[in-house]
């Protein structure tokens, strides 16, 4: 089961930023947080993860609670593309011998509008 | 690269019928993922593997779903025999080894079984 919890639905006027909040309050300290979104139709694409430190790229930023219980992606300046279903996973870290495999929640569905 | 690879992108079949779905994964990438996606269970992990071995296989439904990985290229998921509750939109996935990999998608195979 996801460990996660989100809203499942949100609303974002073009331009303005979209944040997207997720709790996870039961995340352990080997665990990384994860954002993937999935586009209508097509397979979920990787967006950002973080440990505890906030993290940007130049797709979004990742703000992570300092008690890592919780997490919001910001995407900056929101366009119609953004439009999608939201996923946010946790993930352990195992090191060098190997991952855990993403387990996926119902997520958020945001919607941009003009 | 050109990313994850599945095939067809489209499958319609009879029920009772065998149907095989193809995966080639990023060159290089030591896991692979199966997911299958429906709006009522949302996205599922099948079943994953590491270095062509299977891992976990705990996510498959029934004896009628087989998947292997003959070689570090290639993989099959199998369904045998088909029913109307597969159909579903199929995808695979694959990751680099280590604790700080993102996993990419193909585009998915949608089958319908009638």
């Amino acid at each position: 089961d996801a460990k996660t919890t989100q809203p499942p639905s949100m609303d974002c006027a073009e331009g303005r930023a979209a944040n997207l909040p997720c709790n996870h309050s039961t995340i352990s300290g080997n665990e990384y947080v994860y954002w993937y979104r999935q586009i209508h139709s097509q397979g979920p694409q990787y967006i950002i993860h973080g440990l505890k430190n906030n993290e940007t790229n130049e797709m979004a930023s990742l703000i992570i609670t300092e008690d890592r219980k919780s997490s919001t992606l910001i995407l900056p300046h929101a366009t119609l593309r953004d439009t999608a279903v939201y996923y946010c996973n946790v993930r352990v870290a195992r090191g060098d011998s190997g991952n855990t495999p993403l387990v996926f929640g119902k997520g958020t569905r945001l919607s941009v509008i003009a | 690269d050109a990313g994850v690879i599945q095939s067809p992108r489209h499958e319609v079949t009879e029920m009772g019928q065998e149907v095989t779905l193809r995966c080639k994964p990023i060159s290089g990438h030591d896991y692979l993922f199966w997911y299958r996606q429906t709006m009522m269970r949302g996205l599922e992990l099948l079943i994953y593997f590491n270095n062509n071995v299977p891992i976990d296989d705990s996510g498959m439904p029934e004896d009628r779903f087989s998947a292997k990985m003959p070689n570090a290229s290639f993989s099959t998921l199998k369904i045998q025999p088909s029913e109307p509750r597969d159909s579903a939109v199929y995808f695979c996935a694959s990751s680099l080894r280590g604790y700080n990999t993102e996993a990419f998608f193909g585009q998915g195979t949608r089958l319908t079984v009638v």
